[in-house]
């Protein structure tokens, strides 16, 4: 079975602009949660979507953003990017429904705000 | 709030000495406790989980880990460390009903001395 995939893997943008990320999660899975690493903060807890329903949500302010597909892919965008938001973005699925459960990562796409 | 404390920034070990990594979180109730390995450049894996049961739980890659309510701890033990296991490694938490997202310690960065 064919793991977390997520495109692209490096990106550069300059200050001001906008990105779009992507993630495939396993087949099967409902769930995609979005992650933050950075050297300064570690890693952060961005959102959950489930179903196509946004179910949980970190502590980032509104110009990051995200959805989910029907066939559960999801995306995450970052408008009006900052130096800050230069990170590795990963993105996790997972079969669990209302509980806890395994969450299997992607390789992360590496962000440059230049 | 929730959170997970991992004292250790930086360990190094010989090869084939036993390993110990510390992890202590902070929750009213008992939460669900993970493992994960990152490599560099990489996602992260997961090494193993706790939700309920039997405290001693054994993982991936010669892994396991105690927990020990008394003590808010949760510390990932390998008697045998290989040059391979040279990582970084998370201790996470996830509440319960608090569904997929996972609160990371800050990690443990591992060096394996040949």
């Amino acid at each position: 079975k064919a793991g977390v995939t997520q495109t692209p893997r490096y990106l550069i943008k300059t200050r001001g602009q906008q990105v779009t990320l992507s993630c495939s999660p396993i087949s099967g899975h409902r769930s995609v949660s979005w992650y933050q690493q950075t050297p300064g903060q570690g890693l952060q807890f961005l959102f959950e979507y489930f179903s196509e329903t946004q179910r949980n949500k970190g502590n980032f302010p509104g110009r990051f953003s995200g959805r989910q597909f029907s066939n559960s892919r999801s995306e995450m965008n970052v408008s009006t990017l900052e130096l800050g938001d230069s990170a590795l973005y990963l993105c996790a699925s997972s079969l669990a429904g209302r509980q806890a459960g395994e969450q299997y990562f992607g390789p992360g796409t590496r962000l440059t705000v230049t | 709030a929730q959170s997970v404390t991992q004292p250790d920034i930086h360990i190094t070990v010989s090869e084939g000495a036993s390993l110990e990594l510390r992890c202590n979180y902070s929750y009213g109730a008992t939460p669900y406790l993970f493992w994960y390995v990152q490599s560099p450049g990489q996602g992260l894996q997961l090494l193993l989980k706790y939700f309920s049961g039997d405290t001693l739980v054994q993982g991936i890659k010669g892994f396991e880990a105690e927990f020990k309510r008394s003590q808010s701890s949760f510390n990932l033990r390998k008697p045998s460390v290989h040059w391979s296991d040279a990582a970084e490694y998370f201790c996470a938490v996830a509440p319960s009903g608090g569904y997929n997202k996972l609160i990371f310690g800050a990690g443990t960065r591992l060096a394996v001395h040949p």
